[in-house]
């Protein structure tokens, strides 16, 4: 079961350089998130997608542009990167829409992207 | 979404029992109270969800307090898998992360 599949792994990008994290999922999910977490903190959401079409700012979006390529695919573009960018990314995706309180909404994540920016 | 508190850390000894405290006072209603954890170097993993009710399953139980304002993520016979970080957050919309309490296991 591959779950929420992400690439790259690892990365080392230059200071300015762009770069597009790539995320799947197979589970035929509605939502999909992606958040990044620095040392010692928690997750922090950069942005999410309801459904398919749809895109919305999380926390932190901030020199981030994403894509919800289709329903399986979500990816996360830096256009510039700098060193503040250095941080481990997850995706994560969840069967229901996110509004939905009658079931909760159980978030499935990837296993992470690790990016340094130099 | 509501905010949750949670204790930075804990320590525990292998195979006694572990409660992971968290306060949650300004959840509303109808917002679900769910646990996460992550082990080192990987990504969060679901572990339990409740709403008023007790919860149990295979990884652990969740005991939620009559007014729903705090709950106890209740391992029942800590392992030394299980050292790692354990979230708790409330809400829908979408689930927001703090912290955490980072969770030792002692040999």
């Amino acid at each position: 079961n591959a779950g929420v599949t992400q690439t790259p792994k690892f990365q080392v990008l230059k200071t300015g350089q762009s770069m597009t994290l790539q995320c799947a999922q197979d589970m035929n999910h509605n939502s999909m998130y992606w958040y990044r977490q620095d040392p010692g903190m928690g997750l922090r959401l950069i942005y999410y997608s309801a459904s398919e079409g749809t895109t919305d700012k999380g926390e932190v979006p901030n020199g981030y542009n994403v894509s919800r390529l289709n329903k399986r695919e979500f990816s996360l573009r830096l256009e510039s990167a700098a060193p503040s960018q250095t941080s481990v990314y997850f995706c994560a995706s969840s069967e229901r829409g996110y509004h939905d309180r009658v079931y909760g909404n159980t978030i499935y994540f990837g296993e992470g992207s690790w990016l340094t920016v130099v | 979404d509501a905010k949750t508190t949670q204790p930075n850390s804990m320590e525990s000894n292998e195979e006694e029992p572990v409660h992971l405290p968290c306060n949650h006072s300004t959840i509303s209603g109808t917002d679900y109270i769910h646990w996460y954890r992550q082990l080192p170097s990987q990504g969060p993993e679901y572990v339990i969800h409740g709403l008023t009710s007790n919860v149990n399953n295979r990884m652990a139980s969740l005991a939620i307090a009559e007014d729903r304002k705090s709950s106890t993520l209740i391992l029942h016979r800590a392992t030394l898998r299980d050292a790692a970080v354990y979230y708790c957050v409330s809400g829908n919309t979408p689930l927001v992360f703090g912290k955490g309490t980072r969770l030792s296991v002692i040999a």
